[in-house]
């Protein structure tokens, strides 16, 4: 166990549907990831929040939509999705940015939600 | 692009052997990690090298940096069955908490 708990594993949703992914993280980290991965592809950066501020994001479409309540939960909300949107997505924590940034931090995942849109 | 190539795709090798991955870069870097990724499940971290190292070791890990090819090798020495996973490399670059990364190798040690 890395410490970092994603919920659910596994989930299918048709077109229409709103479904929601959870992540949340044991280890006192400040900063939480978002990652698309999907096959033959180089993992994808969604969304990055540090402190629960959001500090990147990658261009997303907005029928994706992260939520930060606390440095320990993170969750992405779905709704409207495409075919083209199935694939695993994983979510990550490191220690997070201090003034002056942080440049050797190394990251947890969790196991993923393999998400299949229909 | 800022990410890490990997080079092999795929890599097969007989337990016992050698396992030996690269990554190339384009960028400056503060520093370049090594995840491993089993069929279905999260990255997980191996080891990290800054751009002022060379060489770090990890048990039967041996990683490389040269800043100057802008390449980086990942050596798995006396690899068993369970080391067959995919490896990533990830850069680190500019003054955030942001990693990129590659495509990975699908790594298969046959027992």
């Amino acid at each position: 166990e890395t410490g970092v708990t994603q919920t659910p594993r596994h989930l299918v949703m048709g077109m229409t549907n709103k479904k929601s992914l959870k992540c949340e993280q044991h280890l006192g980290h400040n900063a939480m990831y978002w990652y698309k991965q999907s096959a033959k592809k180089p993992l994808e950066l969604m969304f990055v929040y540090n402190f629960k501020e959001q500090t990147e994001n990658n261009s997303v479409p907005s029928r994706f939509s992260p939520e930060c309540p606390n440095s320990s939960h993170l969750f992405l909300h779905l709704h409207t999705l495409q075919p083209e949107d199935s694939a695993l997505y994983l979510c990550a924590s490191s220690m997070g940015l201090a003034f002056g940034g942080a440049t050797n931090e190394k990251l947890f995942f969790g196991s993923g939600t393999q998400l299949s849109v229909l | 692009s800022q990410q890490g190539e990997e080079d092999p795709q795929a890599l097969s090798i007989q337990e016992g052997e050698n396992a030996t991955m690269n990554c190339s870069y384009k960028t400056s870097i503060n520093n370049l990690q090594w995840y491993r990724q089993n069929s279905g499940r999260g990255l997980v971290h191996l080891i990290l090298i800054r751009s002022n190292e060379r060489e770090k070791h990890s048990g039967r890990l041996r990683v490389t940096l040269d800043t100057s090819k802008k390449s980086s090798s990942l050596l798995i020495t006396a690899s068993r069955a369970a080391d067959t996973a995919s490896y990533f490399c990830a850069i680190h670059t500019g003054a955030n908490s942001k990693l990129t990364f590659g495509k990975g190798i699908t790594l298969s040690v046959r027992p």
